[in-house]
This record gives structure tokens, C-alpha cells and sequence, in this order.
């Protein structure tokens, strides 16, 4: 079966600073997505960030960038320059398969320090 | 254009009632998800509909939980006799095509159910 693990429940950065999300998962899939997904407190789910599993380049947009490693099945989020409005629950998920229902890790809650 | 919408925001219930959370997906999109978010865990995937047609229920956690969307485009979860463990945010997601892996999905604000 298909899991997704965030090993971190908390974490913390001071603004500007830079910190770095875990995710890890396992599958037997060859062909699947990776996506870290912020959750304000509002509750909305917003996309930050996606992988394909084939590609070898990591991702980045703008501050947010992925340290894919496919071997070791990690996919861990960057985010630079860390800004007030970055505070909120990160969750990673998986999709693969025609289907593509989102299989989401427990989220690591991130507090940015003024 | 518009994004996701649910209605309610929020929905308090005694136990044994049944209830009724909505979902308005973005127009156009094939594609339609609801999830369940427990508290302080990630969301869980319940059924999925490609247009009217509901491909896979295998998340539902009970025959008490019923999803509809019979024109596909608004959605419906019903939970009938509702129990103190349902009490979760409910989450709806759409995307635009069917069967795409590369497809984004969008999520609404969510439904915070209570049972009491």
C-alpha cells in the first residue's frame, strides 16, 4: 500500500531564514506525482509545489523548491527566505494511477518567528 | 473565475441526524473528490466522480456515508445517522480532466462537521 510519512509534526523558522520539510513514501509505482500542499489556517488547501516522479530535475517555484530523491523514495520542501504569510500546515501527497485521488502524509505544522 | 465552494462552513449535529454538505466545483471540471480531515491528521480520500458517474467509493468508511453528484457538477454528501466519529472537516477537491496524473487538483475551504 501506498503511505506517506512527514516525521516532523512541528517546525520552526525565523523570517527570512530558510528551512527544509521531510516527506518520505513508499510505492511499488513507477509513474506517480509528488505535491506539498499548504493549509492556512483558513482551512483552504493551496498548491505550492509538484513533481513528476520521472523527471530528474527538482522542481521550483519562486522560494519553494523539492529535494527529489527517487531511490530513497524522499521528497523534502525548501522554503527560502521564509515569510509571515508561510505559517501553516504543509502536507505531502502522493498520486498515482488513472484515478488520482491524493494520499496526504499528517502535515508538518510550520510557525515563522518575526 | 470561482474557485471550490462548500456550503455549510460549519455544521453542528446531535447524534442520529443525518446530514447534507454541499459541493460546488470549479465549472468545467470532470473531476471530483471529498476527503476527510480529522483532526490534526492529513485528509483522507473518500469517493471519487468523473461527471455523474461515482468511480470509486472504497474510501466511504460506512454505509451511513452516501455521495451524489447526479448532474455532474454539484455534489452532495449525505451522512445519514450520524455518530460522534464523524466529526471531521470535510473536504472537496475538483479538476479539470478525467484520468489525467498530472491533473491539480483544487480543494474548497471545507465543511467542519460536530457531532455531539
Amino acid at each position: 500500500a501506498q503511505t506517506v510519512t512527514q516525521s516532523q509534526p512541528e517546525m520552526s523558522v525565523q523570517e527570512a531564514e530558510t528551512v527544509t520539510l521531510s516527506c518520505t513514501y513508499d510505492t511499488s509505482e513507477s509513474d506517480y506525482y509528488l505535491f506539498w500542499y499548504k493549509q492556512p489556517p483558513s482551512r483552504q488547501m493551496i498548491l505550492v509545489i509538484r513533481q513528476e516522479a520521472y523527471k530528474q530535475q527538482n522542481a521550483t517555484e519562486n522560494r519553494f523548491s523539492v529535494n527529489f530523491q527517487k531511490a530513497a523514495k524522499s521528497f523534502s520542501l525548501k522554503i527560502s527566505d521564509s515569510q509571515l504569510g508561510d505559517a501553516a500546515m504543509y502536507f505531502c501527497a502522493y498520486k498515482w494511477g488513472s484515478q488520482g485521488n491524493l494520499i496526504f502524509g499528517k502535515g508538518t505544522k510550520l510557525s515563522v518567528k518575526p | 473565475g470561482a474557485g471550490v465552494s462548500q456550503s455549510p462552513r460549519y455544521k453542528v449535529a446531535k447524534r442520529g441526524q443525518d446530514v447534507a454538505l454541499r459541493c460546488d466545483p470549479i465549472s468545467g471540471h470532470v473531476s471530483l473528490f471529498w476527503y476527510q480531515q480529522a483532526l490534526g491528521q492529513g485528509p483522507e480520500f473518500l469517493t471519487y466522480f468523473q461527471n455523474e458517474a461515482q468511480l470509486d467509493k472504497s474510501g466511504l468508511p460506512s454505509d451511513r456515508f452516501f455521495a451524489e453528484r447526479p448532474e455532474g457538477s454539484v455534489s452532495t454528501l449525505k451522512i445519514q445517522r450520524t455518530q460522534q466519529e464523524d466529526s471531521a472537516v470535510y473536504l472537496c477537491a475538483s479538476s479539470l480532466v478525467e484520468g489525467a496524473l498530472s491533473d491539480t487538483q483544487y480543494f474548497g475551504p471545507g465543511t467542519r462537521l460536530t457531532v455531539l
